[in-house]
């Protein structure tokens, strides 16, 4: 069993909605992650938040919209998306944002847009 | 932009062989190296991170060692057995990391 609980497993939404992307972990980790995941690509990191502030956005589009309320919860917000926002939403933990530090991952949200 | 490689893309082996894939990753400023085996259906689950050149990892029969002076690091899976059926992903870390594309493997009984 992943120790990082992402919420939905799945999402199902049109253009005009707006959802949330949940992750959770309790495994005292300071630093979390979100990555998109397209079909036959790498994960590719959007954000990453360290101690409960934003210090990485990889010029993430502002449909997208992330929140760390606490240390254990990560959320990511959506709106507007577009159909090619389809993909697999990884959410990943590590106890600091620095190297030498494997990251654990959750089993994804696999989001549709219609 | 930051260049990672993975090599074969896919590989398919019966039960009992033994098998290596590579990761080509820039030898400038290096930090660490990931590797994660992800299982479909499943999280990406972390194997080893590297940062010693000449360091060489185990957990069972999977093993990997890494040369940061030519810049790549090769997986070893001795004796592959149809759970070790997964894509097998390297990442630089830098101060994030950067994933490879992947190389799959298929296990045949």
């Amino acid at each position: 069993d992943t120790e990082v609980t992402q919420t939905p497993k799945h999402l199902v939404m049109g253009m005009t909605n707006k959802k949330s992307l949940k992750c959770e972990q309790h495994m005292g980790h300071r630093a979390m992650y979100w990555y998109k995941q397209k079909a036959k690509k790498p994960p590719e990191l959007m954000f990453v938040y360290s101690y409960e502030k934003l210090s990485i956005n990889e010029s993430v589009p502002s449909r997208f919209s992330p929140e760390c309320p606490n240390s254990s919860l990560l959320n990511l917000h959506l709106h507007a998306l577009q159909p090619e926002d389809s993909a697999l939403y990884l959410c990943a933990s590590s106890p600091e944002v620095t190297g030498y530090q494997p990251q654990h991952f959750g089993d994804g949200t696999r989001l549709s847009i219609l | 932009i930051l260049n990672v490689e993975q090599s074969p893309q896919s590989l398919h082996v019966q039960e009992g062989d033994s098998t290596n894939f590579t990761c080509s990753f820039p030898s400038s400023n290096f930090y660490a190296l990931h590797w994660y085996r992800w299982e479909t259906a499943k999280s990406p689950e972390a194997l080893f991170v590297m940062t010693l050149n000449g360091d060489e990892k185990k957990k069972g029969r999977i093993s990997a060692t890494l040369n940061t002076k030519e810049g790549y690091s090769y997986l070893y899976i001795k004796g592959s057995q149809p759970e070790d059926s997964a894509t097998y992903l390297c990442a630089f870390d830098t101060d994030k990391l950067i994933f490879g594309t992947g190389t799959r493997l298929q296990v045949f009984p």
